[in-house]
Formats: C-alpha cells, structure tokens, sequence
C-alpha cells in the first residue's frame, strides 16, 4: 500500500464551484503537509503546507489537516479554469537513524475546471 | 526571488551513454533532493544531500550518482542509459535539510533513444 494515498480523478468542477481534494497518509508519526500543483510537464509548484491540527486559509485555498484520522485535504474556493491541473499531496517521511525527512507524494489529482 | 535553476532543460540521449544533470539551489538552500518523474507518474525520490554530504537515499538506480558541491549545487551522474529512464528529473532545495519546505526547479527532461 502506497504511503500517500489520493483520488486519482479526474475530479470536474464548474467555475465558480468549490474543489475539494482528499488525502490520506499512512505514517502516524509525519508532521508536515504539503499540497502542490503541477501543469502537465511543468515541475510542482507549492500551494500550502501545514504542519497543525485544523483549518488554514490562503486566498482562495484552504488546507485542512486531521492527524487522528490521518487526513488532509485542499479546498479551492471560487474555482477558476486556471486551476485545472494535477494537485500532489506531499508528506515528509520521519527522521529515521541515518536519513532525512523526504516527501512522499501521492500520484496526484487531476483537477478540471469547466468554464 | 530567485529559484532553483536545472540544467540542461531538455537532454535527448542513446541507450548506454552518460548523462549529467545540474542542479543550483536557491541561495542559502543547504538541501538538495532529486526526483524523477515518468510519464503519467508520481515524482519519485531518488536522492538527496544536506550540507554536501548524502542524507537519504530513494529508489535510485546503482548506474546514477550523485553529489553535491561546496557551493551547494549539486549534479546526478546517470551512466549506461536505459529507454526506461526517459523521465522528467526534478531537483528541488530546502533549507535546514529536516522536513522543511522543498521549492522544486523546472526539471531537465531527459530522453533516451
């Protein structure tokens, strides 16, 4: 079973709509939470990180994060065509004797938003 | 601000050549990973390097090296290509090197014929 798990989609929304996208990951012990989006053949690009229990807004983005249940989502508010691409949820590995923390990323969501 | 530079953009190569791939992190970065991502594919994590010296290592192949410099850059090493790794190559840098923030480069991508 793959550490990071998303929907793969792909997910479609009207403009104007609200997009949630859904991850869950299977380390209790992670501690930070990255949601990227990437344009096909484009590198990710960073939409939010969050660390804490709860809500945090970014303009039209909210991550959310339930570590009991091992859950993290995106929501985008008034959804814009510019939107559409693949949003990877990333979630750093713990320090384990001899390594660094590292992302692992789930294989993404691909977003479309309809005009 | 400025980012993470990767060269070459674009490498078209033979099966059983060489190739390397640059990759400058943003300044004060002291972190550097490489990932690779295939087509339809989730970037996986190859390799990475805090403050010059390895840290972890991923799912990177024996035929690939890699290092980092005391500038801070670093460079994958790939030698006797295989059709199997035409990919997108990714570099991305961080500072502090423990689970901080990794801003990602443009990619190289790097076929192999």
């Amino acid at each position: 079973q793959k550490e990071v798990e998303q929907n793969s989609g792909p997910l479609s929304v009207p403009e104007g709509a609200i997009a949630s996208l859904n991850c869950t990951y299977s380390d209790r012990g992670s501690q930070s939470f990255f949601w990227y989006r990437q344009y096909s053949g484009k590198s990710p690009e960073l939409i939010m990180f969050i660390y804490s229990n709860g809500d945090k807004e970014d303009g039209r983005f909210t991550a959310q994060l339930n570590k009991a249940s091992q859950y993290v989502s995106l929501l985008i508010r008034d959804s814009q065509p510019s939107d559409s691409a693949t949003y990877l949820c990333a979630v750093n590995t713990p320090l384990t004797e001899g390594g660094s923390e590292k992302l692992v990323f789930g294989k993404g969501t691909k977003l479309t938003v309809n005009p | 601000a400025a980012g993470v530079i990767q060269s070459p953009r674009h490498l078209i190569k033979e099966k059983r050549e060489t190739a390397t791939l640059k990759c400058y992190p943003i300044p004060r970065h002291d972190t550097v990973y490489w990932y690779q991502q295939g087509p339809g594919q989730d970037p996986q994590f190859l390799i990475s390097f805090y403050e010059k010296m390895q840290s972890d290592k991923g799912s990177i192949p024996d035929r690939f090296s890699a290092q980092q410099f005391s500038d801070y850059h670093s460079e994958l090493n790939m030698s006797s290509l295989e059709l199997g790794d035409s990919a997108l190559y990714f570099c991305a840098s961080s500072y502090g090197g423990l689970g901080d923030t990794q801003y990602f480069g443009p990619g190289t991508r790097l076929t192999v014929l």
